[in-house]
Parts: structure tokens; sequence; C-alpha cells
């Protein structure tokens, strides 16, 4: 089945504490991106690959970190949490950055 | 700045039509998006449509693109109860980075 799979779904941390998110696809998409979606805000783009090796800042990149050393894997490290990072965090991908954006699942993250 | 902006919130009674408006900023995005997302879910595309498009038709969906005002619309016929969700309007502008809208919680009235 084709999917965008994030791990953890849900996860409670306290502030400083090293944490890395998981994003995985299986479609071969060139694509992936990341958003962070809080209330009255909508969905903003964190950072974004358009492929292995290549990673750009969206427009809330501060307090995040990337990597893309493999087409299928782009996961999301917060080296220091902080509580303004609590959010609703979504992986997507795409054949290329036109296409149709596939998201995962979520990840709910409360920073203590 | 870029920024898309959209209504929060739009009430419609069932059966009738819903309309959902979106005003962006970068004349030269070349594609514009309506995902929808229902509760508890990720974002799934709805539609899209192209620049050199005025309008796209597909089954109960239709887009309506005014370039010269930079604004998009999102009209649902026969507005049914599965419809009820947050529809997010986004662009791509200077070609690979995506900006969304808030997103416009519909509310579906008996």
């Amino acid at each position: 089945e084709a999917q965008v799979t994030q791990n953890p779904r849900y996860l409670i941390t306290v502030t400083g504490k090293k944490l890395t998110v998981t994003c995985s696809q299986n479609m071969n998409h060139e694509y992936m991106s990341w958003y962070r979606q809080d209330p009255g805000l909508g969905l903003r783009q964190i950072y974004y690959s358009m492929n292995v090796e290549v990673t750009d800042k969206g427009d809330v990149p501060e307090g995040y970190k990337v990597s893309r050393k493999e087409k299928r894997n782009f996961p999301l490290i917060l080296e220091s949490p902080s509580p303004n990072q609590t959010s609703l965090y979504f992986c997507a991908s795409s054949r290329t950055h036109y296409n149709e954006q596939f998201f995962g699942p979520g990840t709910r993250l409360t920073v203590l | 700045g870029e920024d898309v902006e959209q209504s929060l919130f739009l009430s419609v009674r069932e059966g009738d039509s819903s309309v959902i408006n979106c005003t962006y900023t970068d004349s030269s995005s070349t594609y514009l998006y309506w995902y929808k997302q229902e509760p508890g879910a990720g974002l799934q595309l709805l539609t899209y449509i192209f620049s050199n498009m005025d309008m796209k038709q597909d089954q109960r969906l239709t887009v309506l693109l005014n370039k010269k005002d930079k604004h998009l619309s999102l009209r649902i016929a026969d507005t049914q109860t599965g419809d009820s969700a947050i529809y997010f309007c986004a662009e791509i502008i200077r070609d690979d980075k995506i900006i969304f809208g808030k997103g416009t919680r519909l509310h579906i009235l008996p």
C-alpha cells in the first residue's frame, strides 16, 4: 500500500531533550516536506527536500533540523525542544513539488 | 509578504452549495490546490488548477481562478454531511516552496 508513515504518533517530552520524528514513504517520491499545524495558524512548512541530499528552509525552520540521506526517509530533528514547538506535525511526499502531496497521519508533540 | 488568505469558518445547510474563497499573493504561481482535512487525519488533495485555466469542474467540485485579482474559489454543489472538514488553499511560490492558507472549517447544518 502506498503510504507515508510517521513515528511516533504521539510524544510527550521535556524541554531540552533531543528527539527525532521519523518519516518514510514507499512511493519513490522525490519531494518531501515537514509541516506544523497550529490552531489559527494553519499549516506552515518547516523544511522541504527536492531530492536526496537537497534540503531547504520553509517558513518556520528555527529550532528544527532535517536530513535526506536516502530517498525514502526524511527525519525531523529537534535538538533542544521548547514548549513553543508543541504542535501537530505532518510529513508529506510527492513525485515532484508540483504533484499531489501525500500526507502522513501526523505526530502530536507536547513539550513540557 | 507571501500569504494565502482564507476565511476561517463557513456554515452551510445540507443540500446547498458551499463556496470557499482564497486569495494568494504570488502572481507567478503555476499551480493552485485545494486540500481537505477530515478530523484526526492528514490532508488529502481534493483538486488543483493550473494557472492558465479559469475554471475546472470535477463532479460536485468547481474551481474558479481569477488571476487578475489573485482569487481562487472552491464550490461544492449539494453539500453533504461528509463534506464537513477543513479546506486548505495552497500555492507554490518561487518554484518549490509551498504556502498553505490557514484553512476554512466547513460546518454543515441539518
